[in-house]
């Protein structure tokens, strides 16, 4: 089974607007990490925002948001009044914890490639 | 602000070939790592490296891949004779590694390898 799942392989959004890219999760691991990246068409990857399993509330990083459903296991991502230059493809990512929760690996998912139009 | 840098951006070689990936983590991190992406799949996880030695591994880094921190600062991916389907985007990682907050991975800008 896959352990990240993002169904949506392209995605538009006029600019202004709310875009939600999904993201669905799979661990038996009860301490996790769930990250959201940004790959521009330049292809540096950058880190955008952080859950992790046992936050009680939802992550924020300005116009980013982290829709977390524990029981679901979704940690869908939010970009609030979309920008031109929110144009990419997003990964999200999941890191677990195991017992040493050190320097665990990141899984990715297949990414979704989204376009914001005028 | 510090980054992770990756040298050559883009290398071609011959099948065949030994490749030297090369990697400057951030200073203060502890765990380093490297990844690919094919063009157009996701991210894969090669190899994570921990204290000098390697922590974690993937059923991709076989024999042909090695890693080694030489000195104080590189971490280097060698890859013994390239193959047509090692062409990638290898990006190197660090991260703190240290207990509470995301401990994110920080990523290079990639090496665009090219097997001929």
């Amino acid at each position: 089974a896959q352990k990240i799942t993002q169904t949506q392989p392209g995605m538009f959004v006029q600019e202004k607007e709310a875009v939600t890219l999904d993201c669905t999760y799979d661990t038996s691991d009860p301490s996790y990490g769930l990250f959201w990246y940004k790959q521009p068409s330049s292809g540096e990857m950058i880190f955008l925002i952080y859950q992790g399993s046992y936050d009680q509330q939802n992550a924020t990083e300005g116009r980013y948001s982290l829709n977390f459903q524990k029981a679901r296991k979704s940690a869908n991502l939010v970009i609030s009044a979309s920008q031109l230059g929110d144009s990419a493809m997003y990964f999200c990512a999941m890191r677990e914890e195991g017992l040493t929760g050190g320097g665990n690996k990141l899984t990715f998912g297949t990414g979704t490639q989204l376009k914001v139009e005028l | 602000e510090p980054e992770v840098t990756q040298t050559p951006s883009h290398q071609v070689t011959q099948m065949g070939q030994e490749v030297i990936l090369r990697c400057v983590p951030i200073s203060n991190h502890l765990y380093f790592y490297w990844y690919r992406q094919i063009l157009g799949q996701k991210v894969e996880f090669l190899v994570s490296f921990y204290n000098n030695e390697i922590s974690e591994k993937s059923e991709i880094f076989d024999d042909q891949f090695s890693v080694e921190r030489p000195d104080g600062s590189n971490f280097t991916l060698k890859i013994r004779s390239t193959k047509l389907e090692d062409s990638a985007m290898y990006f190197c990682a660090s991260s703190t590694g240290l207990a509470g907050g995301p401990r994110e991975q920080f990523f290079g800008p990639g090496t665009r390898l090219t097997v001929l």
